[in-house]
């Protein structure tokens, strides 16, 4: 079964445009969620995570159980934002899925 | 610094011929993960440890064995590579504790498996 879906393969937004990546999860129980970024050639790294409700590099990303999503937002993209992006989720017995990511660009 | 070492980084086999490819971690993290990613797809779990126990994710074939002598290292052996094996593997560590904290992974650069 599906458990992470990114609906979006790519995405290209205008420099200083307004981001969002969609995210939906199919979970029982209550899972954790977490962005993974890709910048070309490094390796896959966490970008954060909904129990934290931290932001980082000003993206934010809130855990809405009603609606089983975790959409990453930015207000205003940067070019250094043009990157892979993944989303994933925790659940029992350290199991660990991903969705198929979004490629997004920046458009300069 | 601490961090996840996959070697080789890039890796050409042939139809048949058994490989292995390897991973370590200086994070002496307790968990340890497999992931395949073929081009354009998700990371695809096939196994991980949680110290020194095997789990097998259920779609894994059998063809995938890993091993794990220490908690720094770990081992994916591919007994008899098909063309449908060239991938991407990443290795990953996480480390587990009291059921609040979150078990982020941190993840190796990935070994490039070509099969020929």
């Amino acid at each position: 079964a599906q458990r992470v879906t990114q609906p979006e393969k790519l995405l290209s937004v205008f420099k200083g445009a307004p981001v969002e990546l969609k995210c939906n999860y199919s979970y029982s129980g209550s899972p954790e969620l977490f962005w993974y970024v890709q910048y070309s050639r490094q390796r896959l790294q966490l970008l954060l995570r909904h129990i934290s409700r931290e932001s980082i590099k000003g993206f934010t990303a809130d855990l809405n159980k009603g609606e089983t999503s975790f959409h990453l937002k930015k207000p205003f993209a940067q070019e250094e934002d043009s990157a892979m992006y993944y989303c994933a989720l925790s659940g029992t017995g350290n199991q660990f899925y991903f969705g198929t990511g979004t490629s997004l660009t920046v458009i300069p | 610094d601490a961090m996840v070492i996959q070697n080789p980084r890039y890796q050409v086999t042939q139809f048949g011929k058994p490989v292995t490819l390897s991973c370590s971690q200086t994070l002496n993290h307790n968990v340890m993960y497999w992931y395949q990613q073929k081009s354009s797809q998700a990371p695809k779990l096939l196994f991980h440890y949680y110290d020194k126990d095997f789990n097998n994710e259920a779609d894994t074939p059998d063809n995938f064995q890993s091993r794990r002598p220490n908690t720094s290292f770990c081992f994916l052996d591919i007994r008899s590579p098909g063309l449908g094996d060239a991938a991407m593997y990443l290795c990953a560590t996480s480390r587990t504790g009291a059921a609040h904290v979150y078990n982020e992974q941190f993840f190796g650069p990935g070994t490039r498996l070509t099969v020929l």
